[in-house]
């Protein structure tokens, strides 16, 4: 099955500094790689996500990256604010050939702190 | 538009014991999946049900079941309760199109249960 692999474990920068995750993947069928934000109790919420006919997306302060050769791909958050703090996630899935439908696995998450 | 909604929150039960927990998807979402979260696991796929079938299962053991009902709200149960099945339960919902779903997930906040 597919293994995704998250790194950094934990982050910690100042405000203001951009924060990098990286991920890899193992399935070279995966062709959607979301990126999920939690917060302290809360559930996941998706922030950015990216599709395998796409090499880059953005949105505002982040962005994602996507080298499908490599099988790897990075969130990028630029000019980190202190509510920019939670837990990160990445994600992959394809379509299952038996059955049609998706799950995702996902890394095993970075903790992002940013100091004011 | 109202989010994922999980029941209970919170809830501590013993070793043996059996638990239901519920999950209502956002209005119009017929796509509800479960997944388990721990510290040393991550986030790990439970099952996905959708038109009130499970259509994708992950590798949990038979003691996790789980249904849906006609308006698309979702139950799980896992039985004879183990001291590592303590974790938090999260059910998304996703749209679906054309008999599959499209991966995008949006989550509840999740049932914490600890078994003692």
């Amino acid at each position: 099955g597919e293994n995704v692999e998250q790194h950094p474990s934990t982050l910690s920068v100042q405000e203001g500094d951009s924060a990098v995750i990286k991920c890899t993947y193992s399935d070279s069928a995966s062709n959607y790689f979301p990126w999920y934000k939690q917060e302290l109790g809360k559930g996941p919420q998706l922030i950015i996500d990216i599709r395998s006919n796409v090499g880059e997306k953005k949105d505002q302060r982040i962005a994602v990256t996507l080298n499908k050769t490599a099988k790897h791909f990075s969130l990028h958050i630029t000019e980190t604010q202190p509510e920019d703090s939670a837990v990160y996630f990445c994600a992959a899935s394809k379509r299952a050939l038996d059955t049609g439908r998706r799950a995702l696995t996902f890394g095993s998450g970075t903790r992002l702190q940013v100091q004011p | 538009k109202a989010g994922v909604t999980q029941t209970p929150r919170y809830l501590i039960k013993t070793r043996g014991q059996q638990v239901t927990l519920s999950c209502s998807p956002i209005s119009g979402h017929r796509s509800v999946s479960w997944y388990q979260q721990t510290p040393g696991q991550g986030l790990q796929f439970l099952f996905e049900y959708f038109s009130e079938t499970q259509r994708n299962k992950g590798n949990f053991p038979g003691r996790f079941s789980g249904r849906q009902f006609s308006n698309s709200r979702s139950e799980m149960n896992v039985s004879t309760l183990e001291l590592g099945d303590s974790a938090l339960y999260l059910c998304a919902s996703s749209t679906s199109h054309r008999g599959t779903n499209t991966g995008e997930l949006f989550f509840g906040e999740g049932s914490r249960l600890t078994v003692l």
